[in-house]
């Protein structure tokens, strides 16, 4: 079984650009996350969705970050504009149905770097 | 608002010991809580769900303690290995419309051959 795909793996901005991150999940997952983890620190939940539909977006900074997963199944996250203290890897994880007892699968991130 | 602490200082220990972890929470009582393995670059490993009304939980030589009353959760790695070397990573579920995962910061583990 295929995992969560993310791309791009790396990327450098310079502060006020935009930049954009997609994710797959795995096939048949509903339940689909994007975390932003700091260096030094856990995943931080920015924003949950349940096929096409949000379930979470409590601490997505809405001024600067949208994102959308148009289909039930891709997603992309946004950044516009980008601030220094956005640096830090953005990781993409599905789950099944979203159930408190399930394993949320991650991606393998993108890793952020504002200058 | 809901907090996780989990030892900052990575943990050192020689193969073949047993390797402790602990995770305290506040302000929240989790129906679940949640351990993963996260290594360099790469995105978190789910390892074992421990239940509210479970007291412990054992997966091969890993094994969760779930103290509701103490609200900490220890984990702990058995004939440990090179191999475990890896920050692990604890979080407790939100039970809302949401089962919200909330991370502890993480505990780096150095196991020394």
């Amino acid at each position: 079984e295929a995992g969560v795909a993310q791309s791009p793996r790396y990327k450098i901005i310079e502060k006020r650009q935009s930049v954009a991150f997609w994710c797959n999940p795995i096939s048949g997952h509903a339940t689909l996350y994007w975390y932003q983890q700091i260096l030094g620190q856990g995943p931080k939940l920015l924003i949950q969705f349940q096929n096409n539909g949000v379930v979470d977006d409590s601490q997505l900074p809405k001024d600067r970050f949208s994102a959308e997963r148009l289909k039930g199944v891709d997603s992309t996250l946004k950044i516009q504009p980008a601030k220094l203290e956005d640096s830090a890897v953005y990781l993409c994880a599905s789950s099944l149905r979203g159930l408190g007892q399930e394993t949320q699968y991650f991606g393998p991130g993108t890793r952020l770097l504002v200058l | 608002s809901q907090k996780i602490e989990q030892n900052s200082e990575a943990l050192n220990i020689q193969e073949g010991k047993t390797a402790t972890l602990t995770c305290n929470y506040t302000n929240y009582s989790p129906a679940y809580l949640q351990w993963y393995r996260q290594d360099p670059g790469r995105g978190p490993v789910f390892l074992l769900l421990i239940r509210e009304n479970e007291k412990e939980k054992r997966k091969e030589r890993l094994k969760v303690t779930f103290d509701t009353t103490l609200k900490q959760s220890l984990f702990h790695i058995t004939a440990s290995q090179p191999a475990d070397s890896a920050t692990y990573l604890c979080a407790l579920v939100r039970m809302d419309s949401s089962y919200k995962l909330i991370f502890g910061s993480g505990t780096r583990l150095l196991v020394r051959p």
